[in-house]
């Protein structure tokens, strides 16, 4: 079974800045998928970014951006240039078709940005 | 972009009533729905898988006399939390994936229900 560990239950970053939330995970396949999804107040989940096991090159998406070091099974999220919007949830998610593409995810980062 | 609208978004009622849940998928179709639980200040937990056409599979550890799950058509997914309790109360959020669409690819999220049992 997989199991997806987010080591960090809160972090706080000031505007403008950077921060880097931390994701390990633990799976025999090689061909997943990761996902860092956002849960703010209202609850909704949004999705950041996604990442193919199989692409070496780390997913951006505007001012989020990916580590992904596959050897070390690792996935950390850097959200620069952070935004009072950012404050949220952030959870970790791993999906392989061998699991019948369920979501696997992490326990969650609390992020709080401060003016 | 795809969505997904599962209503309603909050429910209070008795305990010993039965709540139904609906999640549809407005523009794709959604062989395959998911339905997970949140705790407050906690992640998401699968509850079951939901497959059109045949039943769903549970997870470990969920009652599925307690919580039934229909999938009749491609675009419409139901949680009927059966009997409920004050054990029960809790935030449900559903999710569907684009039939149409290439195997990895992510996951649409409901907004969620809110359910409280008194």
């Amino acid at each position: 079974a997989q199991t997806v560990t987010q080591s960090q239950p809160e972090m706080s970053v000031q505007e403008a800045e950077t921060v880097t939330l931390s994701c390990t995970y633990d799976t025999s396949e090689n061909n997943y998928y990761l996902f860092w999804y956002k849960q703010p107040p209202s609850r909704q989940m949004i999705l950041v970014i996604r990442q193919e096991a199989y692409k070496q090159q780390n997913a951006t998406e505007n001012r989020f951006s990916v580590n992904f070091q596959k050897a070390a099974k690792s996935f950390s999220l850097k959200i620069s240039d952070s935004q009072l919007g950012d404050t949220a949830m952030y959870f970790c998610a791993f999906m392989t078709g061998a699991a019948g593409n369920k979501l696997t995810f992490g326990g969650g980062t609390r992020v709080l940005v401060k003016p | 972009g795809a969505v997904v609208s599962q209503h309603p978004s909050w429910v209070i009622c008795k305990s010993g009533t039965s709540v139904k849940i609906e999640c549809r998928s407005l523009d794709f179709q959604a062989t395959t729905m998911f339905w997970y639980r949140q705790f407050p200040k906690q992640s998401l937990m699968l509850m079951a898988t939901s497959n059109e056409g045949s039943k769903a599979t549970y997870e470990q550890g969920v009652e599925k006399d307690k919580f039934l799950i229909n999938h009749a058509s491609l675009t419409l997914s139901t949680l009927t939390v059966t009997s409920a309790h004050p054990e029960d109360s809790s935030f449900y959020i559903c999710s569907a994936r684009d039939s149409g669409r290439v195997l990895g690819q992510p996951q649409h999220f409901g907004d969620g229900t809110r359910l409280s049992i008194l």
